[in-house]
């Protein structure tokens, strides 16, 4: 079945200690993106990607960066862990961006923990 | 601002207990807006794409409705395995992401 990979599924890493979580997609769909949710919270957009054309959230801070180099696969960095960033990371692909009307499916998510 | 508010938080139904879960939202033109099935600790699973007010669609026990101002999202006769939490979204947040609602806490008890 086409899908939405993410890995790992749980992450543990210590303050300050960057760490890289890691998507691939089989559905091949030009656009990948980037939630954040916290415990309880809606997710929250960091970045997307369209083909490589990288599009960043006017209020995602600098910590966190993002790379795609290629298609099917895309990678979250967070550069210094803080308390704060311990969330699920959800990554999600569409087919296309055209006026956003394209459904978006998520993969299962990898939960950060930041000890 | 583009604006998504769910209600209520968090609702408890005994099986077979019909009911709404209602989603506002305020946005400037809208290009649709989604319903998605979130279970704990899993990413959210797509149910319904609505373009236009007036428009409905059903799955299963679930039937989505919206208006110029909402949406419902109805669920019929629900089951033990129709508890999850139940997510809006409308396309926002630039060009493409969509901007989340904070959800519904369903629980279908036996």
């Amino acid at each position: 079945d086409a899908m939405v990979i993410q890995n790992p599924r749980y992450q543990v890493t210590q303050f300050g200690k960057p760490v890289t979580l890691s998507c691939s997609q089989t559905l091949n769909h030009n656009v990948m993106y980037w939630y954040q949710q916290k415990s309880s919270q809606a997710p929250k957009l960091l970045f997307h990607y369209y083909d490589k054309d990288f599009n960043n959230e006017a209020d995602t801070p600098d910590n966190f960066q993002s790379r795609r180099p290629n298609t099917s696969f895309c990678f979250l960095d967070i550069r210094s862990p803080g308390l704060g960033d311990a969330a699920m990371y959800l990554c999600a692909t569409s087919r296309s961006r055209w006026g956003g009307q394209d459904e978006q499916f998520f993969g299962p998510g990898t939960r950060l923990t930041v000890l | 601002e583009d604006q998504v508010t769910q209600s209520p938080e968090a609702l408890r139904l005994q099986e077979g207990e019909s009911s709404s879960l209602n989603c506002s939202y305020t946005v400037s033109g809208l290009r649709g807006l989604f319903w998605y099935r979130q279970d704990p600790g899993k990413g959210p699973e797509f149910l319904f794409t609505l373009y236009s007010a007036g428009e409905e669609k059903e799955k299963e026990r679930l039937k989505a409705t919206l208006t110029k101002k909402e949406s419902f999202l109805h669920i019929t006769a629900p089951k033990p395995e129709d508890s999850a939490t139940y997510l809006c979204a409308v396309p926002g947040g630039g060009a493409d992401g969509l901007t989340f609602g904070k959800g519904t806490h369903l629980i279908i008890q036996p």
